[in-house]
């Protein structure tokens, strides 16, 4: 069953605008992560926010965790051409549910340049 | 640096025939997986393995089986396809076990399986 929902389910924008992805749950987590996959490859991990933290940068990324919520952002400033992708968010379920890694469906980004 | 390296990348089965899709990673990886990625479903975990000698069922094991003989190895066992079975399937591994030590993901290209 899935455990992280992606919000919006495709997103269109222009080259240079900001793309913001949303993610909600349902169970206690011990991190969340976002991971890109380009078409026909496999996924790329991004990044990584453990439960207690609430933001987290990594270049043109930027993270958002809210556990109270049971939601994440993910958003990319100055989008390029090549951010083109699908992206997932992924939580880390806690012991109680088995220590399992569980994927959503995913957001489908086109940026156009 | 090969990462996770996929074999075959793509297969075409008759229901009711077997094979094994290969698995192998270079970077002593302990922990290592198998997930199955259908349209508008996401990835969904198949089996799991913390280490070599040791296996566990994921979310949708039913018609595959693993084992891990070696760290490098990992490869998944499709017992009578079935064309409930046809999807893309991807091998990942982790330094560590994740659930433990918040490490992320490696992840192969994906074998693209079409039952018939």
């Amino acid at each position: 069953s899935q455990q992280g929902e992606e919000d919006p389910q495709a997103l269109s924008i222009q080259e240079g605008e900001n793309a913001t992805m949303n993610c909600s749950y349902k169970t206690s987590i011990n991190n969340l992560q976002w991971y890109r996959q380009n078409s026909g490859r496999g996924l790329v991990h991004l990044i990584l926010i453990r439960s207690n933290e609430r933001e987290k940068h990594s270049g043109r990324l930027r993270v958002t965790l809210d556990t109270s919520k049971k939601s994440s952002s993910l958003l990319i400033t100055a989008s390029r051409a090549a951010d083109t992708a699908s992206y997932f968010c992924a939580t880390l379920r806690g012991m109680e549910y088995g220590n399992k890694l569980v994927f959503g469906a995913g957001t489908i980004l086109r940026v156009k340049s | 640096n090969a990462g996770v390296t996929q074999t075959p990348k793509f297969q075409v089965l008759k229901t009711g025939q077997s094979m094994t899709l290969q698995c192998a990673q270079d970077m002593n990886h302990e922990y290592m997986s198998w997930y199955r990625q259908d349209p508008g479903m996401g990835l969904r975990l198949i089996h799991y393995s913390v280490g070599a000698g040791i296996t566990d069922q994921g979310e949708v094991p039913n018609g595959y089986n693993v084992s891990r003989s070696t760290t490098e190895d990992f490869p998944l066992r499709l017992l009578s396809a079935a064309p409930s079975q046809t999807s893309v399937y991807f091998c990942a591994s982790s330094p560590r076990d994740m659930a433990i030590y918040n490490s992320p993901l490696h992840f192969g290209n994906g074998t693209r399986l079409t039952v018939t």
